[in-house]
């Protein structure tokens, strides 16, 4: 069973960078398909991050593109999320997933989330 | 961006109900299209892909159906766990953006 989990601080300094790491189980990255960051501000609805596929080739939302980078670590088996300069509106539960065998595609297995709020 | 659109964005309804979810694409989109159910304080999860392809697990009370711009779900016999927040989402934009709808939000009645 593919299990996702997220990890990385709770609360960061508006300016500074948000940094997250997924932890997969159950599935080796190196085996294939593109991983992914969602994110949810509280109540509301879900926004697409970024993927990346084991290789390290990426796609990132335009909207965030010049502040976010995902990265791969096969030897740890997991991902990771870096957003810099946060404000307040970056503030959310991120989530990562599995997403397919292409770079557009749907997200089968996700983690349980994380709620990262940015404030000073 | 290709900009999906749900409704009703909130539905009462009763257990044994059946009930449909529309989502409409700003453009077309063939039928890459997912719908996720997501439970207060849970991540979404995959309920449809390929608009009408059931999710291994999933019930049979669910379905999904269309392509192009236009795309339903529906649950035929509402049942007390369904009573959540359902989301589509659109996979077929390149240069890639993923798009999700505004989310319907299921409540009991």
């Amino acid at each position: 069973q593919v299990q996702l989990q997220e990890s990385g601080p709770g609360l960061v300094k508006p300016s500074e960078t948000l940094s997250l790491t997924c932890a997969v189980s159950g599935y080796s990255i190196s085996s294939g398909y593109y991983w992914g960051w969602i994110r949810q501000p509280p109540g509301k609805g879900l926004e697409w991050i970024g993927s990346i596929y084991h290789s390290g080739s990426t796609y990132y939302n335009p909207s965030l593109k010049s502040r976010v980078t995902i990265s791969v670590d096969t030897s740890k088996n997991q991902f990771s999320l870096k957003l810099s300069s946060v404000t307040a509106a970056d503030t959310a539960v991120y989530y990562c997933a599995r997403g397919g065998v292409v770079a557009a595609t749907y997200d089968d297995y996700w983690g349980q989330g994380t709620l990262v709020t940015v404030s000073s | 961006a290709i900009r999906m659109t749900q409704s009703p964005s909130s539905l009462s309804a009763s257990t044994g109900d059946r009930v449909t979810i529309t989502c409409r694409a700003s453009q077309g989109i063939s039928s890459y299209l997912a719908w996720y159910q997501q439970k207060p304080g849970k991540a979404p999860k995959l309920l449809i892909y390929a608009a009408s392809t059931l999710q291994s697990g999933v019930p049979s009370r669910f379905s999904g159906s269309g392509s192009g711009t236009d795309f339903t779900l529906t649950i035929s016999c509402l049942q007390s766990e369904d009573f959540a927040t359902y989301y589509c989402q659109q996979y077929y934009s390149y240069p890639l953006l993923i798009t999700f709808g505004q989310g319907t939000r299921l409540e009991i009645k």
